[in-house]
Order: structure tokens, then sequence, then C-alpha cells
């Protein structure tokens, strides 16, 4: 599986635009970019997925990078339920890997 | 619709016991995935269920272990519990295999003491 880089921590401001950067440079040809997000003590939501153009919905989009090494979900207008631990995996579809999800990025929204 | 549930929500249990969770898919979802958030660490893949066969299972002892009934909700046993036992059980499932679109449960908050 390939493995992703998250910082641990952000903060943001609310209202403003949050970017949470995510590496994943041994990611393959096959495999997509997911990004879950955990509030505290609870199951964690899917928000976006992606195999290489930049994707949107109503929760966030997510940028790709040519190379696809490197990826960013953008939350844009956060909100204080925007609070919560958000992992970035790497799978591929059809059939399930033994993924870890990694620690996240804790993202603080301030007001 | 009603989302993925489990249950209980909270298990105390003592080290050597053993422990059952047990998972309801979305209505329609056929696989359910299980895994493991022990406190300050990520989500760890524990196994998959698909069509009532076990797909896959992550690096965890043969003491996990778990199954998938006819009506696709799932079970997952801990036996001779230990205290690193202790954690978040998360409960997943998606429509199909090939739909790597996962909807989680709430969790099931297991204390070994």
């Amino acid at each position: 599986d390939a493995k992703t880089t998250q910082p641990p921590s952000m903060d943001c401001a609310e209202g403003r635009a949050a970017n949470l950067p995510c590496n994943h440079s041994t990611i393959s040809g096959n495999e997509y970019v997911y990004w879950y997000r955990q509030i505290h003590s609870q199951g964690p939501q899917y928000i976006i997925h992606g195999l290489k153009n930049n994707e949107t919905n109503e929760m966030a989009s997510l940028i790709i990078t040519e190379d696809r090494k490197s990826s960013t979900l953008i939350l844009p207008h956060a909100t204080l339920r925007d609070t919560a631990v958000y992992y970035c995996i790497v799978r591929s579809r059809g059939g399930y890997q033994k993924v870890t999800f990694g620690t996240g990025t804790k993202l603080q929204v301030i007001p | 619709e009603a989302g993925v549930t489990q249950s209980p929500t909270h298990l105390i249990k003592t080290r050597g016991q053993q422990a059952t969770l047990r998972c309801s898919p979305i209505s329609g979802h056929t696989s359910v995935y299980w895994y493991q958030q022990a406190l300050g660490l990520g989500l760890q893949f524990l196994l998959w269920y698909d069509e009532g066969e076990e797909r896959n299972r992550g690096n965890f002892p043969p003491r996990f272990s778990g199954r998938q009934f006819p009506n696709y909700s799932s079970e997952l046993n801990v036996n001779a519990l230990e205290l690193e036992d202790s954690a978040l059980y998360l409960c997943a499932s998606s429509p199909w295999t090939g739909n790597n679109e996962q909807y989680f449960g709430p969790g099931t908050r297991l204390t070994v003491t």
C-alpha cells in the first residue's frame, strides 16, 4: 500500500479556507486518493476521493498534483463544526487492501 | 436512510475474557469492514467481509475473528482479551466490493481492565 504523510495538526480561522496537505509519493497508477474525517468520538465520515483530476463536491475540493505525489483537501469556508481529524489514504478501487489510515491531521477551526 | 449501526456503544471486559461486537450495515450494502483505533493511533484495518466470506484481514492475531450473517450484519469476536485491546472498534460498510466509499458507524468503545 502507498503510505501517506500528513502534518499532525493545523489551525484555521473560522470562515477562511482550510488547506490540508497530504504526501503520497509512492502512489501507483491505479490508486485513488481518499479523504475522510473523524469528529471526536464518532466514526469517520467520507469526504471526497479522486484519481488524477481535481474534484469538488458539496463538502470540499480535492486538488491532486500532476505527478500525483501529493494532494490538498480544501474546505472553502471552515466552520467550527469542521474541527476534526482528517485522514488521507490511497488505495485502488475494487477489492480491499490492508490499509492503515495513519494518524491524520487534527484541524482546529478557531473562532 | 439509516446509517451503519454498532452495538454496544461501550463494553468493559477483564483481561482473558471474550468480547463480541456487532455491526449492521446500511441497507443494500454487502461489504463490512472492521477497524481498530487505539488511543492516539490511526485506524488499523482488521477484517473485511463480503457476501458472507472473509475477504481480507489485517495484521492482527487469530484471536480477532468475526463473521458475516446472511443479512450482511457482522460480528467481531476478540478472544483472550489483553489490555492493549482497549480501543474504539469501528465498522464500515460499502455497497459492493468495487466501491471503496465506506460509510462508518459510531464505533464500540472496548475497555479491558
